[in-house]
């Protein structure tokens, strides 16, 4: 079955670690790819998206991603974690001729402790 | 804030009710959403709406029914639901279908007892 998956489940870092959370997805194909943040209490927020071109997306509040195609790989990374990044992160594609249909990973949970 | 409101917030609902979740973009989008998020599991699209029509159903349950009577407005309707349907309910809401990256809104926390 098509599918995101989202390895890290729960990931625990202290402030200024690096951070790499790892999605891969199954589609063939053309995709569009995607990572939403979830703060604690607080509805899901677009992070940054990939369409085409350059394959490093920098996205807000100093994240980016990397497109690996032949990797079926769009992790998302950030040099260096604050507090305030504690939230759970999902990773979400469509595929380019169905872009009404959003497939999201299970999420990964990310703590960051002071 | 993202342009998108649900209420209400918090729902607690016999298995026997009947109620309705209401969803509200101000953004001028075209179309819009209902998903499901359950504790552990991906994110579920249910319904799709475009220009008010219905575009897709995921072979959701017919205990839940939606409603779109404008662009701006989606119900989700719900009858004699099960436990296993407590999860958090989620509207989106984005321009068009084509390449879309949907505004979400708060969501609803559905506890059926």
């Amino acid at each position: 079955a098509q599918s995101v998956s989202q390895h890290n489940h729960h990931v625990i870092l202290s402030e200024a670690a690096s951070l790499e959370l790892g999605c891969n997805y199954s589609y063939g194909g053309t995709v569009n790819l995607f990572w939403y943040v979830q703060y604690p209490g607080q509805h899901l927020q677009l992070l940054l998206k990939y369409f085409s071109g350059d394959p490093l997306v920098k996205g807000i509040k100093g994240f980016e991603a990397e497109f690996i195609k032949s990797k079926f790989s769009f992790n998302l990374r950030k040099p260096s974690v604050q507090w305030s990044d504690t939230a759970e992160y999902f990773c979400a594609v469509t595929r380019s001729y169905n872009t009404d249909k959003l497939i999201f990973g299970t999420g990964t949970r990310l703590q960051v402790f002071p | 804030e993202t342009g998108v409101t649900q209420t209400p917030r918090h729902l607690v609902m016999g298995m026997t009710n009947k109620k309705s979740l209401k969803c509200e973009q101000h953004l001028g989008h075209n179309a819009m959403y209902w998903y499901k998020q359950s504790a552990k599991k991906p994110l579920e699209l249910m319904f799709v709406y475009s220009l008010e029509e219905r575009v897709e159903n995921n072979s959701v349950p017919s205990r839940f029914s939606p409603e779109c009577p404008n662009s701006s407005h989606l119900f989700l309707h719900l009858h004699t639901l099960q436990p296993e349907d407590s999860a958090l309910y989620l509207c989106a809401s984005s321009q068009d279908l084509a390449g879309a990256s949907p505004n979400f809104g708060p969501g609803t926390r559905l506890t059926v007892t």
